[in-house]
């Protein structure tokens, strides 16, 4: 069946930089998606990966390895606010059908 | 301001009982679906549309029913809730066609079910 695997949990201090990765089950694999949740909050959208690269938007950016299978998130400069659980999400073959991670839970300390 | 609404936000109920939620998108939105948030199990996808009565299963229909018989409403009934179906709720939109621009999906604030 279609599954992602992420880290659980991740622990960081603030300032620094932290990476969260994602692999996931190749057959007819569309795109990886990036969504931030805090707690009692809705899922936002941060990136999205069709092809293989890099996407940088402000602190944040994210990485796909379609022949990996792989994707990360990349966040620098770490504040306290980027506490919060990190979703990658993808969709295959064209369909709507989309499929999340568990979630990786990022504790900063200060 | 561009919003998915969703109603109520929280839910208490009794085995049995029917009971909907809303959905309502002000984007234009072809692309609506529902999610249930579960602790350890991330987001689960119920149904979505692709747009006005057309509706598909996603991973977990099971207990569930959809509509779309408009564009902007896409309600989620559950006509004899059970225990199992407690859990935290999201409705989202997106726009359609497939494209890069269009990957983004607006969530709702979601509800919180509880089944007794």
């Amino acid at each position: 069946g279609q599954s992602l695997e992420q880290p659980s949990e991740v622990t960081a201090v603030e300032g620094a930089i932290v990476q969260i990765n994602c692999t996931y089950q190749t057959s007819g694999f569309y795109g990886l998606s990036w969504y931030q949740q805090h707690d009692g909050g809705a899922p936002t959208f941060l990136s999205y990966n069709a092809l293989d690269g890099l996407e940088e938007t402000g602190r944040f950016s994210s990485f796909l390895s379609r022949s990996d299978s792989y994707g990360y998130l990349l966040l620098q400069e770490l504040q306290m606010k980027d506490s919060a659980s990190y979703f990658c999400a993808v969709r295959w073959n064209r369909d709507d059908k989309i499929i999340f991670g568990k979630g990786t839970r990022l504790h900063i300390l200060p | 301001e561009a919003q998915v609404t969703q109603n109520p936000r929280y839910l208490i109920t009794v085995t049995g009982k029917k009971l909907t939620v809303t959905c309502s998108q002000n984007m234009n939105h072809e692309y609506m679906s529902w999610y249930r948030q579960d602790p350890g199990l991330g987001l689960r996808q119920i149904y979505y549309s692709m747009n006005v009565e057309v509706t598909d299963k996603g991973d977990v229909p099971e207990g569930y029913k959809v509509s779309r018989k408009e564009k902007r409403n896409f309600p989620l009934i559950l006509e004899s809730p059970s225990p199992n179906q407690t859990s935290l709720y999201f409705c989202a939109s997106r726009q359609s066609p497939f494209g890069q621009l269009n990957e983004k999906l607006f969530f709702g604030s979601g509800t919180q079910l509880s089944v007794l």
